[in-house]
């Protein structure tokens, strides 16, 4: 099916670096989520976006609807071991499935 | 956020039989559940759309005689494998859609099947 293109597709940082991911689409969406997901679990919701330009922060994570509504942007401040993982967005439009991004898979280097 | 689970988190069955996974919004009513499978390294797949008191609807390529969905209560979606297959061994999520004043999904914690 349909994916949104996400990037970086993997990041190696060391512990207390910032982190930026960010998702484009073809096509408008009105909804964007950002998910996290650890090995053998379901995906975690972390942020959720609902308005083009709107700026949602969670503790050290903060996610921006993009003003063209084709991408949004995830970063991550000061980061830590648990926040190893792979990284999905989503976008949807309307009552339409969400559609996925490929994953940005985050590793930490001690 | 809300709370999915899923039963069991993991199973292993031999090739043939059917192998039957629960999917429940334990704090909220859903009216849509939707169930995905994963393969190693990749991203979600959806598989089919489960609407209350009604039939799935199912992407393309997903046979729904063989992946059997039921959504008989607005807490409760089953996913049936049906004579499953080693090409089954997959990971399967199921999600819930809790329409609030936001709408958006919460995830299952996702069921590891191996068909041996």
């Amino acid at each position: 099916g349909q994916q949104l293109n996400q990037s970086p597709q993997s990041m190696f940082i060391q512990e207390g670096e910032d982190v930026s991911m960010n998702c484009t689409s073809s096509s408008i969406f009105n909804t964007w989520l950002w998910y996290k997901q650890d090995p053998g679990e379901g995906p975690v919701l972390l942020i959720a976006l609902y308005k083009a330009g709107e700026l949602t922060s969670n503790g050290r994570l903060t996610a921006q609807f993009g003003i063209t509504r084709k991408d949004s942007f995830l970063n991550i401040s000061a980061s830590i071991p648990s926040d190893v993982g792979i990284y999905f967005c989503a976008g949807a439009f309307g009552n339409e499935k969400l559609t996925f991004g490929t994953g940005t898979r985050l590793t930490i280097i001690p | 956020g809300a709370v999915v689970s899923q039963h069991p988190s993991r199973v292993i069955c031999k090739s043939g039989t059917s192998v039957k996974i629960e999917c429940r919004s334990l704090d909220f009513q859903a009216t849509t559940m939707f169930w995905y499978r994963q393969f190693p390294k990749q991203s979600l797949m959806l598989m089919a759309t489960s609407n209350e008191g009604s039939k799935a609807t199912y992407e393309q390529g997903v046979e729904k005689d063989k992946f059997l969905i039921n959504h008989a209560s607005l807490t409760l979606s089953t996913l049936t494998v049906t004579s499953a297959h080693p090409e089954d061994s997959s990971f399967y999520i199921c999600s819930a859609r809790w329409q609030g004043k936001r709408e958006t999904q919460y995830f299952g914690p996702g069921t590891r099947l191996l068909v041996l």
